[in-house]
Formats: structure tokens, C-alpha cells, sequence
């Protein structure tokens, strides 16, 4: 069945560095990949997506990379913050017929002042 | 305008019994998921709805398991017989796919224990 791999599980960086999670797909049907950001306790939201129609996508200091012939994307998070850390999760959707979403496992970013 | 809501909150059973956990979607959004979220883990999809029909129910976990939406809008998960594996935080989250819009929004899910 369609499965996404995240990883790493857990990142741990400096205020200031850069952080990069990186996911594989295994449904080259699939089109839409977003990536969700959960605080703790709290529920997941949308930070940014990408459809397959485009190589990289920015907003700010988050910046998502796709190469579909490899089935990999990839999140950026540049000038990395403290209020950055949460659990990461990438997602993968095949968008013209059904919805379901596949999900990664998610990623623990803690970002160290 | 109000986001997805969903009840309760909180839900202790003890093994055997059923338990019923509601979703109210954004108003609109003819999409509506759940998913399962063990602790620590990720998300896993259980099923989604368009409209009120369910055209991929293939993440239910078991027969125990079944959802249904009516008018277009609140969805009801069913566990039946629940066992102590069915412990996690359910989630529900709603979308629309008008100008291709596609983010899903998540309710705050109900955090099920089963003694």
C-alpha cells in the first residue's frame, strides 16, 4: 500500500541554523504534499504544501523542495527559532480522485536557544 | 468563523464498550477525515467523506470500526467492543476543494482511553 518515510525522527539544532526534514513517497500518483506542524498538546495546521507541477516552493524562512521522478520532498527551515520546535509531519495525497492523505511519522524539532 | 469541533474532549471507557466520538466540521467543506494518533506517533488515516458518502474506508483498523456523516456535515466514529489498543487521540479534520484549495483543517481531536 502507499506508504511515506520521514526522517529524522528526532532534530535537534541551534537557534539560528538551519533545519531540513526529508520524506520519500512510494504513490507516484500522488500529487499533493503538504507539511503540518504540531506544537505539543496542541492539533496539527498547514505550514506549506506543494503540488507536483512545481520543483520548490518558499514562504519566509520555510521552503519545501520536491523531485518527483525520485519521490522525494524535502522542508527547509532557515534562521531556525525557538518557537520553531514542534513535531513535523509530511504528507502525500493523490489529489484528482480520492483525498486520502498518507502521512509521515513525523519529526521532533527542538531548537536550542 | 468557528473551526472543526469535535466532542468530547476527553473519553474514558472500560474494554467492551462502545463509544461514539463526534466530528463538526467547518460549515461548507464537503471533505471530512479521521485519523488516529497514538502517543508520540503520527497520523494514521482511518477514512474520509465526500459529502456523505465514503469512498475509501480502507484505513479503518477493524469491523469494530465504522463512521458515517449525514447531511453533509457532522460525522459520527464508532468503536465498537473497544479494546485497550484503541487508546489514542482521534482527530477529524474538514477541507474544501473549491479553487483548489486544499488544506485540511484539524478539530482538536478526542483523547480516548480504554481501561
Amino acid at each position: 500500500g502507499e506508504n511515506v518515510e520521514q526522517h529524522p525522527s528526532t532534530l535537534s539544532v541551534q537557534e539560528g541554523d538551519s533545519a531540513v526534514i526529508k520524506c520519500t513517497y512510494s504513490d507516484s500518483a500522488s500529487n499533493y504534499f503538504p507539511w503540518y506542524k504540531q506544537e505539543l498538546g496542541k492539533r496539527p495546521q498547514l505550514i506549506i504544501d506543494i503540488r507536483s507541477n512545481v520543483g520548490e516552493k518558499k514562504d519566509q524562512r520555510i521552503a519545501v523542495t520536491l523531485n518527483k521522478t525520485a519521490k522525494h520532498f524535502s522542508l527547509h527551515i532557515t534562521e531556525t527559532q525557538p518557537e520553531d520546535s514542534a513535531v513535523y509531519f509530511c504528507a502525500a495525497r493523490e489529489d484528482t480522485g480520492g483525498f486520502k492523505t498518507i502521512f509521515g511519522a513525523g519529526t521532533r524539532l527542538f531548537v536550542k536557544a | 468563523g468557528a473551526g472543526v469541533s469535535q466532542s468530547p474532549s476527553n473519553k474514558v471507557t472500560e474494554k467492551g464498550k462502545d463509544v461514539e466520538l463526534r466530528c463538526d466540521p467547518i460549515s461548507g467543506h464537503t471533505a471530512l477525515y479521521w485519523y488516529r494518533q497514538s502517543l508520540g506517533q503520527g497520523l494514521e488515516f482511518l477514512i474520509y467523506f465526500q459529502g456523505n458518502s465514503a469512498p475509501d474506508k480502507s484505513g479503518l483498523p477493524s469491523d469494530r470500526f465504522s463512521a458515517e456523516r449525514t447531511g453533509g456535515s457532522v460525522s459520527t466514529l464508532t468503536i465498537q467492543r473497544t479494546q485497550q489498543e484503541d487508546s489514542a487521540v482521534y482527530l477529524c479534520a474538514s477541507s474544501t476543494r473549491k479553487d483548489g484549495n486544499n488544506e485540511q483543517f484539524f478539530g482538536p481531536g478526542t483523547r480516548l482511553t480504554v481501561l
